[in-house]
């Protein structure tokens, strides 16, 4: 089966600016997590879908960062504006209802 | 929400010998366990997941231990090659459930040939 798909890849901008981030999860996979891994770090649940509707985003910075996944399947993430502290890299994750998490490449943001 | 403790200074440990990573938590018991692995420049990729109720869970070279009295999981990968080298993470449920999970900072992992 194909794996998670994010673009892009890597994503430079100046503070800010606003980006997009898209997520194209395993078909079938009801749940969609967005999550953010600082250099270091381990990932950080940013936001979670269960089909289209939002389950948790207690960590969403939703004063500048904001999510949706329509029709259940895709999934964007978007910052506006950005500042210097969002550089990381953004990492989507999809699952079924076992608990396992399959992961996309990511996309590295840097915020100049 | 979980505090998890993983080694943050890498390990380095010679091609063959056995590799032992450590997780901590504080607070409540989880039901589960997971272990990762990540790669520079991917996602995590999961490994194992082992249950409240199991000691011990293998697969392959890979042995996953859980002890709810210390609060601890060991991860051990045996007869270590220099591709088991990457960052392996272990994740932990949060008490509100739904499958949020919370990722430790992850311990890097290096063999040496």
């Amino acid at each position: 089966e194909a794996g998670v798909a994010q673009s892009p890849r890597y994503k430079i901008i100046e503070k800010r600016q606003s980006v997009a981030f898209w997520c194209n999860p395993i078909s079938g996979h009801a749940t969609l997590y967005w999550y953010q891994q600082i250099l270091g770090q381990g990932p950080k649940l940013l936001i979670q879908f269960q089909n289209n509707g939002v389950v948790d985003d207690s960590q969403l910075p939703k004063d500048r960062f904001s999510a949706e996944r329509l029709k259940g399947v895709d999934s964007t993430l978007k910052i506006q504006p950005a500042k210097l502290e969002d550089s990381a890299v953004y990492l989507c994750a999809s699952s079924r209802t076992d608990n396992e998490q399959f992961f996309g490449p990511g996309t590295r943001l840097t915020v100049l | 929400s979980q505090k998890i403790e993983q080694n943050s200074e890498a390990l380095n440990i010679q091609e063959g010998k056995t590799a032992t990573l450590t997780c901590n938590y504080t607070n409540y018991s989880p039901a589960y366990l997971q272990w990762y692995r990540q790669d520079p420049g991917r996602g995590p990729v999961f490994l194992l997941l082992i249950r409240e109720n199991e000691k011990e869970k293998r697969k392959e070279r890979l042995k996953v231990t859980f002890d709810t009295t210390l609060k601890q999981s060991l991860f051990h990968i045996t007869a270590s090659q220099p591709a088991d080298s990457a960052t392996y993470l272990c994740a932990l449920p949060n008490s509100g459930g739904y499958q949020k999970v919370t990722f430790g900072t992850g311990t890097k992992l290096q063999v040496i040939p």
